[in-house]
């Protein structure tokens, strides 16, 4: 299997209930984020995205929410389910950034429990 | 419509070696990209390209070459393979307007392993 997530944070999450991920990004001149999923094996695949001018943002069963401030975004997953174990990175770019060139955070793994 | 397709999926080499990952995409995207991801880390940018013709480095560009010679092939060359070279390589593209478009379409990987 894929060995990506070896050393990652880990959050162990009961089926059924909610699970928060979070990641601090470094550019202050970031503005647009994205959270991707990767599953064992797979490439990563896009789950919200979320521009500066807002601080939440939903979708179906996960919410992005940004503080500016601190440089802080979360991704809530509503009633976590066995298929959303995976490895969950945030993401960060500018628009004026050469190439929307796309900088990942470390990830966190999520285990969830039946 | 295949999306972003890589090849191989698995490949050992041995040092000193060399061998071009094959990347292509079929969505007419201008904006493509190589990044490779180690255990427990996050994803790195090695190359990147806005369009047939034009390349940059990313981050970690040393041991590697690109080429774009077409708008849906974006092969990366390592020409002397090291072990620190192990890694997973994900080749993905965008439109280029992250905002119109969702971010990037990843392709499934390619691991290679340098012994």
């Amino acid at each position: 299997g894929e060995s990506v997530g070896l050393h990652l944070p880990t959050l162990s999450v009961q089926e059924g209930d909610n699970s928060i991920i979070n990641c601090a990004y470094s550019n202050s001149a970031s503005d647009y984020f994205i959270w991707y999923k990767q599953e064992s094996g797979k490439g990563p695949q896009f789950i919200i995205d979320i521009r500066s001018n807002m601080d939440k943002r939903q979708g179906q069963r996960v919410t992005v929410l940004l503080n500016k401030t601190v440089k802080h975004l979360s991704l809530q997953i509503a009633a976590t389910q066995p298929g959303d174990s995976a490895v969950y990175f945030c993401a960060e770019t500018s628009q004026a950034a050469a190439g929307n060139k796309l900088t990942f955070g470390g990830g966190t793994r999520v285990l969830v429990k039946p | 419509n295949a999306g972003v397709t890589q090849t191989p999926k698995f490949r050992i080499l041995k040092i000193g070696q060399s061998m071009t990952l094959q990347c292509t995409q079929d969505m007419n995207h201008n904006y493509m990209y190589w990044y490779r991801q180690d255990p427990g880390m996050g994803l790195k940018l090695i190359y990147y390209s806005v369009g047939a013709g034009i390349t940059d480095k990313g981050e970690v560009p040393n041991g590697y070459n690109v080429s774009r010679s077409t708008t849906e092939d974006f092969p990366l060359r390592l020409e002397l393979a090291a072990p620190s070279q192990t890694s997973v390589y994900f080749c993905a593209s965008s439109f280029g307007q992250l905002l119109a478009n969702y971010g990037y379409t990843f392709g499934s990987g390619t691991r290679l392993t340098v012994v």
